[in-house]
């Protein structure tokens, strides 16, 4: 079954850093990975995904993401945080079997603090 | 171009009551999914409609059902509410056949159970 993992409840940077949210998957042939951010009592927004290609992908808001196989990660990246960038992040797979079936992680807490 | 919407935002039920929740999809989209978000987690995938019939269902109890309407709109019901159905319903919207599994996502229904 696919599954992915956010090993961090919650990540903390100054403004102006770089950020990093780790995001590792499980899956059986090839990954079909996402990231989606939520505000407080707000729906997903999708940020970006990974297909196929290159393994640096480009999304929404600033927001890179590196696939690599070898360590089945999918890491979200910024070289400058905002403050407003502070959210929950979901990473996500695309279920082998079920078209727009998403298996999420359980969430990252990012807070950037000014 | 009106993007995915839901209602009610919010509403309060009692234990064993019934609750319809609805969503219209983003315009040009003709499947809606629907997912449930415990507090602290991920959303899970609760089924899938497209053509006005369920075509993929996560594992959900039969107390969970839905419909889609003609013009792609849907619902989803739940009998016999229980505490642990308390949670944010997130609809998200795709159009079958195409795009990579990127889905768009209402702001969701935040049910409380009483």
């Amino acid at each position: 079954a696919q599954s992915v993992a956010q090993p961090e409840d919650q990540v903390n940077v100054a403004e102006g850093n770089p950020l990093t949210v780790k995001c590792t998957y499980s899956v059986s042939g090839n990954p079909y990975l996402f990231w989606y951010v939520q505000y407080p009592n707000r729906g997903l927004q999708f940020l970006l995904k990974y297909i196929t290609g290159d393994n640096l992908v480009k999304g929404s808001y600033g927001f890179e993401a590196e696939f690599n196989k070898s360590q089945t990660s999918f890491h979200l990246k910024k070289p400058s945080a905002l403050v407003s960038d502070s959210a929950l992040y979901f990473c996500a797979v695309r279920d082998s079997l079920h078209r727009d079936k998403l298996v999420f992680g359980a969430g990252t807490i990012l807070r950037v603090k000014s | 171009d009106a993007g995915v919407t839901q209602s009610p935002t919010h509403l309060i039920k009692t234990r064993g009551q019934q609750v319809t929740l609805r969503c219209s999809p983003k315009s040009g989209h003709d499947t809606v999914s629907w997912y449930q978000q415990a507090l602290g987690q991920g959303p899970q995938f609760i089924f899938q409609y497209y053509e006005e019939e369920e075509r993929q269902r996560g594992n959900f109890p039969d107390r969970f059902s839905g419909h889609q309407f003609p013009n792609y709109s849907s619902e989803l019901n739940v009998n016999a509410l229980l505490l642990g159905d308390s949670a944010l319903y997130l609809c998200a919207s795709s159009l079958w056949g195409g795009g990579t599994g990127e889905l768009f996502f209402g702001e969701g229904s935040r049910l409380t159970v009483l």
